[in-house]
């Protein structure tokens, strides 16, 4: 089993859907949660971070954390083209490097 | 911008060729990372320095020699590489946790360089 599990996509919506992207992971050491967004050719962008379980909101996205089940997810309200991106979940144990992974990503692209 | 910046943005070097990738960052962090990401791969992550300290290791080439001569620079020098080196190579950086200060551990990323192996 893999430590990090997320459906690598290709996901397609319509503009001003509301797009849902998981992640499961089996270490339940992990304590810090993120996700972040890679454009084409550029680096991973941090887009939010949680600790432990709970939901956390900025703006369009809202990122819930599930420790029980051990399941995370990034929703995106109102989806605009400029959305269209891979989006990579990670998680951390909070020990500088050490035991933090990343989801292999999904790739969104958003319709005009 | 993130704060860290790579460079070249670009490389393109025969198997011969001894080449280095630089990373600065501008956070005030001092944990530094490489990684490696290939098409259709997750992230890699090749080297971790924490107070300019090689913290972990995870199996790299010696081909892959990393450098990181303060907390704000990190070097990654390349020797005869392989065509399949071929990729986006990453830096990162954080503020590695104390028991001062808790830390989310987030990294931040530069923007890569892209290496071509011919």
């Amino acid at each position: 089993q893999k430590e990090v599990e997320q459906d690598p996509g290709p996901l397609s919506v319509p503009e001003g859907a509301i797009v849902s992207l998981n992640c499961t992971y089996s270490n339940s050491a992990f304590q810090y949660f993120m996700w972040y967004r890679q454009y084409s050719r550029k680096g991973p962008e941090l887009l939010m971070y949680t600790y432990s379980s709970g939901n956390k909101e900025d703006g369009r996205f809202t990122a819930q954390v599930d420790k029980s089940s051990k399941y995370i997810s990034l929703f995106i309200r109102d989806s605009q083209p400029s959305d269209s991106a891979t989006y990579l979940c990670a998680m951390s144990g909070g020990n500088y490097g050490q035991n933090f992974v990343f989801g292999p990503g999904t790739r969104l692209s958003v319709l005009p | 911008e993130t704060g860290v910046t790579q460079t070249p943005r670009h490389l393109v070097m025969g198997m011969t060729n001894k080449k280095s990738l630089k990373c600065e960052q501008h956070l005030g962090h001092n944990a530094m990372y490489w990684y490696k990401q290939s098409a259709k791969k997750p992230l890699e992550l090749m080297f971790v320095y924490s107070l300019e300290e090689r913290v972990e290791n995870n199996s790299v080439p010696s081909r892959f020699s990393p450098e990181c001569p303060n907390s704000s620079h990190l070097f990654l020098h390349l020797h005869t590489l392989q065509p399949e080196d071929s990729a986006l190579y990453l830096c990162a950086s954080s503020q590695a946790p104390s028991i001062l200060a808790e830390s989310t551990d987030t990294q931040y990323f530069g923007p890569g360089t892209r290496l071509t192996v011919l």
